[in-house]
Formats: C-alpha cells, sequence, structure tokens
C-alpha cells in the first residue's frame, strides 16, 4: 500500500472556482502533515501545515483527520497562479529527524 | 528571505563518472536532507544529516552515494560510479527543527538537474 496517495487529477476549472483536494496515509503514527505545491520543473514549496484543528490561510483551508488517516486541501476563488501540483507530505514517527514522505501529487489547471 | 542554495542548476555526466551536488542551507539550520525526483515521478527521500552524521537514509542511498558537510556553510552529496538511472533532480533540503512534533517546514532548495549519458 503507498504511504501517501493522492487524487489523480489533473483537476482543471475555470478562475473562481472551488476546488478541493484529498489525500490519505498509511502511517497511523504520522505525526506532522504538510501540503507543498509543486510548478513545472521547480522545487516543492510549503503551502501550508496542517494542524488537528484545521487551519486557513486565505483563500486555502487545510483539514486532517486523523481517525481516518485523510487530509484535505480547499482552494477557494482559485486564481491562475494556482495553476501547479498540490503534494500532500506527511513526517512519519519513528525516524530520528523528520524526512518528508511525499505523495504524488495532483495537478491543478486554472483555466481564464 | 533566506533560501537554501544548489549549485551547479544542471549537471550532465557520463555513466560511471563521480558528481559531487553541493548546497548551502540557510544559514541557521540545523537539518539538511537530500531528495530525488525522477521525472514525472514522486519527491523520495534520500537521507537526512545533523550533527555531521547521517540520522537516517531511505534504500535508494546505496554505497555509491555519501554526504559531507566539509565546511560551515556547504553540504554536498556525492555519487561515485553513475548510473543511468540516477537521472534526476537532485533537491536539498533544510529545517530549523526536525519537524516530528513541532511541524517546522523543510525548505527546499531549486534543485540540481541531473543527467547521466
Amino acid at each position: 500500500r503507498k504511504e501517501v496517495e493522492q487524487d489523480p487529477g489533473p483537476f482543471n476549472v475555470p478562475e473562481g472556482a472551488t476546488v478541493a483536494f484529498n489525500c490519505t496515509y498509511s502511517n497511523s503514527a504520522s505525526q506532522s502533515f504538510f501540503w507543498y505545491r509543486q510548478d513545472c520543473r521547480k522545487e516543492p514549496k510549503l503551502l501550508m501545515s496542517v494542524y488537528s484543528s484545521g487551519n486557513e490561510d486565505g483563500r486555502f483551508t487545510a483539514q486532517l483527520n486523523r481517525a481516518s488517516q485523510y487530509i484535505s486541501l480547499l482552494i477557494r476563488d482559485s486564481k491562475l497562479s494556482d495553476s501547479a501540483t498540490y503534494l500532500c507530505v506527511v513526517i512519519a514517527y519513528g525516524g530520528s529527524q523528520g524526512n518528508l514522505i511525499f505523495g504524488k501529487g495532483t495537478k491543478l489547471s486554472v483555466k481564464p | 528571505e533566506p533560501e537554501v542554495t544548489q549549485t551547479p542548476s544542471h549537471q550532465v555526466t557520463q555513466m560511471g563518472q563521480e558528481v559531487i551536488l553541493r548546497c548551502v542551507p540557510i544559514s541557521n539550520h540545523l537539518y539538511f536532507y537530500w531528495y530525488r525526483q525522477i521525472l514525472g515521478q514522486k519527491v523520495e527521500f534520500l537521507v537526512s544529516f545533523y550533527n555531521n552524521e547521517i540520522s537516517e537514509k531511505s534504500e535508494i542511498f546505496d554505497d555509491q552515494f555519501s554526504v559531507e558537510r566539509p565546511d560551515g556553510s556547504n553540504f554536498t552529496l556525492k555519487i561515485r560510479s553513475t548510473k543511468l538511472e540516477d537521472s534526476a533532480m537532485y533537491f536539498c533540503a533544510s529545517s530549523e527543527g526536525t519537524g516530528l512534533y513541532t511541524n517546522q517546514p523543510q525548505h527546499f532548495g531549486d534543485g540540481t538537474r541531473l543527467s547521466i549519458l
């Protein structure tokens, strides 16, 4: 079973749309969770950390459900600049140092 | 904003040759990492490093790979005898904390694209 699984995508949405990404992780001992975005042939860039109580940063809302081992990202009022691949990332307990485990990513294309 | 820098941006090497990829982590960060991403695939962990020692390594990080922090600023990844399948984007990352319980994120450099011919 893959450690971090994401919606396959791609998601093609018009500007202004609301889009949701889902992610599940297999290691129930996972401790820390993040969403990164990656533009084509660029490095992953942190979008936001995901906290147990859920958190919001402007148009972006992240939710965590530990019981279901499920993470989500909601983007409201999509902009053209939101077009990228969104990576679900976890850190699993057991490592001495928190190496990141990446999902394969979901590609988002926002069209005018 | 401080950033992780990597050199070179693109490295082309003959199969069997040694290659060294260089990284300068963010100056107050203590934890360092290398990841790779084969074209079209997910980002994969290679190795983590703290206090001049390897903390953890993946099964990808075999005897052909080594890391070093030769001075106070650089963090290098060496591949001794490159193979075709080593062709990938290699990302260096650093963090202030381990991230295990603190959600402290890792910050990535913009990568070195390694092409093995």
